[in-house]
């Protein structure tokens, strides 16, 4: 069965503090793995895709990588501004043109 | 438009009714995708539209659910004798023809007493 965990569901940093979150999937034939940020009310925003194990991408404190079976979404030095629901989505042969999302890792960062 | 507007931002109705949420896509965008956010839960898939037409509807929970795109834009979410299972944030995203990135609206609150 296709499936995709975030963990850890929530995380608490202090401003500056660095971490990593993680999504792992287990689909047939990937197509691409998506990360997106939704903030209170809003819909999801597209930060990154990557399509193949040891794909990197960057974005100003944010860097996503994957493996064959997991992707991390790493926060560097991050800010209070950082604070929202990171998803990860995947989109895989098995799942046709579906986007299958994760439940999200809740991110608060603490001045 | 600039972006994916969804309508109403909020819904408030009673078991047993009918409502109707509208997603008004970005110009030009051919496909156009409806998901469900329960709280705490990761958006989930219900319904997938490449033009008019519904490529997968596989994602619709029961036959209260239905969907139309009747020109290939502005796309409606219809739901029959409204659960308060059925209470959850409504999500409408569009993609352009050939990328795989979906630009969400903000979605449409709907509680059932």
């Amino acid at each position: 069965e296709d499936q995709v965990t975030q963990s850890p569901e929530a995380l608490r940093l202090q401003e500056g503090e660095s971490s990593s979150l993680n999504c792992s999937y287990t689909v047939s034939g990937l197509r691409g793995l998506f990360w997106y940020r939704q903030d209170p009310g809003k819909g999801p925003e597209f930060l990154f895709t990557l399509y193949s194990a040891g794909e990197e991408k960057e974005k100003e404190r944010l860097k996503a990588t994957l493996t064959k079976k997991e992707s991390f979404l790493h926060i560097t030095a991050p800010k209070p501004e950082d604070s929202a629901t990171y998803l990860c989505a995947v989109q895989a042969g098995s799942t046709g043109n579906q986007f299958y999302f994760g439940t999200g890792t809740s991110l608060t960062v603490i001045p | 438009g600039a972006g994916v507007s969804q309508t109403p931002s909020n819904k408030v109705t009673e078991k047993g009714k009918y409502v109707e949420l509208r997603c008004d896509p970005i110009s030009g965008h051919t496909a156009l995708y409806w998901y469900r956010q329960s709280l705490g839960q990761g958006p989930e898939f219900l319904i997938y539209f490449q033009g008019t037409g519904a490529a997968d509807d596989s994602g619709l929970p029961n036959d209260r659910f239905f969907a139309v795109r009747p020109e290939g834009s502005v796309s409606t979410l219809k739901i029959q004798r409204t659960e308060r299972g059925d209470s959850a944030v409504y999500l409408c995203a569009s993609q352009q023809f050939g990328a795989n990135v979906l630009t969400f609206g903000a979605g449409s609150r709907l509680t059932v007493l």
